[in-house]
C-alpha cells in the first residue's frame, strides 16, 4: 500500500531553524511535493524534489532520499508567519498525489 | 499567476439538500480535481478530470458526482447532502510544466467550507 508519515504538530521560536519530515512509502516514484496551508486557507506549493539531496529556496529548503523513503523540509529564520500546517504528498502508480495529514508548525516569539 | 476561484467560502445547507460547488481556473489547465480535507487526514481525491466532459473517480466519490462542460470549470454536486459531508472542500487545477514530467504542481482553490445540518 501506499503511506505518508509526518508529526502532527511542531513548535519552534522565532528567528530559530526547524526541520518537519516526511516518510513515504511509494510503488514506484514520481516525485515528492511539499505544500504550505496556513489555517482557513489553501495549500500552496513549496517545493517539489524528484533527486536525492537537498534543493534550497530562500529561507526554505528540501531534502530527498529515495532509498530511504525519506524527505524533510528545512525552515531556517523563522518568522511568524511560518505558522502554518506543512503538507507532504507523493504521486501514486496513476500519478495522483497521496497527500499527508500535514504538520501543523507553531511559530513562538 | 494561476487563479482558481471557488464560488463560495462558507456554505450552509439542510440534510437532503442537492449542493454545487463550482470551481473555476484561469491558466487552461487540463487537470483538475475535487478534494475534501478533515482534521487529522490528508487530503482526499473525490473526482478528478483530464478533459471536458471526462471524469474519474477518486478514493472517496461515493455521494458526490461532478461535471465538466467547460475546460475552466469543474463542478462537484452533492446529490442529496448528508452531515457526515461537512467538511472543506478543495478544488485544484495542474498544468504542463515539467517537461516529460507526468506530475506537475497543483494550484488550489480558497476552498469552501461546507456544513451540512
Amino acid at each position: 500500500g501506499q503511506n505518508i508519515d509526518q508529526p502532527t504538530e511542531m513548535t519552534a521560536t522565532e528567528g530559530a531553524i526547524v526541520q518537519i519530515n516526511c516518510t513515504y512509502q511509494t510503488s514506484g516514484f514520481n516525485g515528492l511535493f511539499w505544500y504550505q496551508q496556513h489555517a482557513g486557507e489553501a495549500p500552496t506549493f513549496l517545493s517539489y524534489n524528484v533527486l536525492d539531496g537537498l534543493e534550497e529556496k530562500g529561507r526554505f529548503s528540501s531534502f530527498l532520499s529515495r532509498s530511504k523513503g525519506y524527505s524533510y523540509l528545512l525552515l531556517k529564520e523563522l518568522q511568524m508567519k511560518d505558522s502554518a500546517s506543512y503538507l507532504c504528498a507523493v504521486p501514486d502508480s496513476n500519478y495522483q498525489l497521496i497527500w499527508g495529514a500535514g504538520t501543523k508548525l507553531i511559530i513562538k516569539p | 499567476d494561476v487563479k482558481v476561484t471557488q464560488s463560495s467560502r462558507y456554505l450552509v445547507k439542510r440534510t437532503g439538500e442537492k449542493v454545487f460547488l463550482e470551481c473555476v481556473q484561469d491558466m487552461d489547465h487540463e487537470n483538475m480535481f475535487w478534494y475534501r480535507q478533515d482534521p487529522g487526514l490528508g487530503l482526499r481525491l473525490i473526482y478528478f478530470s483530464y478533459d471536458v466532459k471526462m471524469k474519474e473517480k477518486g478514493d472517496i466519490p461515493e455521494g458526490y458526482s461532478v461535471s465538466r462542460e467547460k475546460k475552466e470549470r469543474f463542478s462537484l454536486i452533492l446529490e442529496s447532502a448528508s452531515t457526515n459531508q461537512t467538511s472543506m472542500y478543495l478544488c485544484a487545477s495542474e498544468g504542463g510544466e515539467r517537461e516529460g514530467s507526468s506530475t506537475d504542481t497543483q494550484y488550489f482553490g480558497p476552498g469552501t467550507r461546507l456544513t451540512v445540518l
